[in-house]
C-alpha cells in the first residue's frame, strides 16, 4: 500500500516556466488537498478537493491550478513559475468527512526552486 | 482568521526527559491535529482529537474546548523523536467546508 506518492521530489524551474506536480493516492480518500510550506510559516492550503471532478481554492490559490479528473489523482499546476514560488509542496488526503475532521495522510512533499 | 500558535518554537532536551509542547487557537474548532515532521521532510499524523485525551505508545496529547489548548507530551524522550511537530485545527471556513489551520511548529531535539 503506497499511500500518498508525490513526483517529483525536487525540482528547478527558471521564472516563467510552467510545470505539474504529480499527486497519486491509493486509498480510495475522497478528499485531496496540496499544501505550500514556508519557512516560518504554517503549511498553507492552496487547493482541495472534495470528490472527482470537483474542486475549490483554499488560502493561497492564485498562480496554481488543479484538477480531478479521477479519485486518485490530483495534480497542481504551476501556470507561469516566479521565485515566490519556491517552497516545499504537500499533497495530503484523507477519507471521507469534511476536510479536517479525519486523519490527515500526507506524500512525502516536493522540493521545488524557482531561479 | 483563525490562528494558531505552538509554544515553544525551538525545544532542546535531554534523552529521557518529559516534554510538552503547547497549540492554542483562537476560535471553535471540530478536531486538532497533532503531525510529525522529520528532518527528511515527510508528515505523519500523530493523532486527531475533538476532547478529552488520547495517548499512543509515549505520546499523549490532550485538548482543552473551554480553554483552546491542546497539548502534546512525549515521555522518556529518545533522540528518534527530534523532529518538527506541528498542531492544526479543523474549523469552518467561510465556505461549506472545514479547513485545516496549521501552527508554524515545534523544533524538537533530544541529546543523547
Amino acid at each position: 500500500n503506497a499511500g500518498v506518492t508525490q513526483t517529483p521530489k525536487f525540482q528547478v524551474l527558471k521564472t516563467g516556466q510552467s510545470m505539474t506536480l504529480q499527486c497519486a493516492q491509493d486509498m480510495n480518500h475522497e478528499y485531496m488537498s496540496w499544501y505550500r510550506q514556508d519557512p516560518g510559516m504554517g503549511l498553507r492550503l492552496i487547493h482541495y478537493s472534495v470528490g472527482a471532478g470537483i474542486t475549490d481554492q483554499g488560502e493561497v490559490p492564485n498562480g496554481y491550478n488543479v484538477s480531478r479528473s479521477t479519485t486518485e489523482d490530483f495534480p497542481l499546476r504551476l501556470l507561469s513559475a516566479a521565485p515566490s514560488q519556491t517552497s516545499v509542496y504537500f499533497c495530503a488526503s484523507s477519507t471521507t468527512g469534511a476536510l479536517g475532521s479525519q486523519p490527515q495522510h500526507f506524500g512525502d512533499g516536493t522540493r521545488l526552486s524557482i531561479l | 482568521k483563525n490562528e494558531v500558535e505552538q509554544s515553544p518554537q525551538n525545544l532542546t532536551a535531554q534523552e529521557g526527559e518529559f516534554i510538552t509542547i503547547n497549540c492554542s487557537y483562537s476560535v471553535g474548532i471540530s478536531a486538532l491535529h497533532w503531525l510529525q515532521q522529520h528532518p527528511g521532510g515527510g508528515i505523519v499524523s500523530l493523532f486527531m482529537l475533538s476532547s478529552g485525551k488520547k495517548k499512543h505508545g509515549r505520546l499523549i496529547a490532550t485538548i482543552n474546548i473551554q480553554e483552546k489548548h491542546s497539548s502534546l507530551h512525549i515521555t522518556a524522550s529518545h533522540p528518534r523523536d527530534s523532529a518538527v511537530y506541528i498542531c492544526a485545527v479543523s474549523s469552518f471556513s467561510s465556505g461549506s467546508a472545514r479547513q485545516l489551520t496549521f501552527g508554524s511548529g515545534t523544533q524538537l531535539t533530544v541529546l543523547p
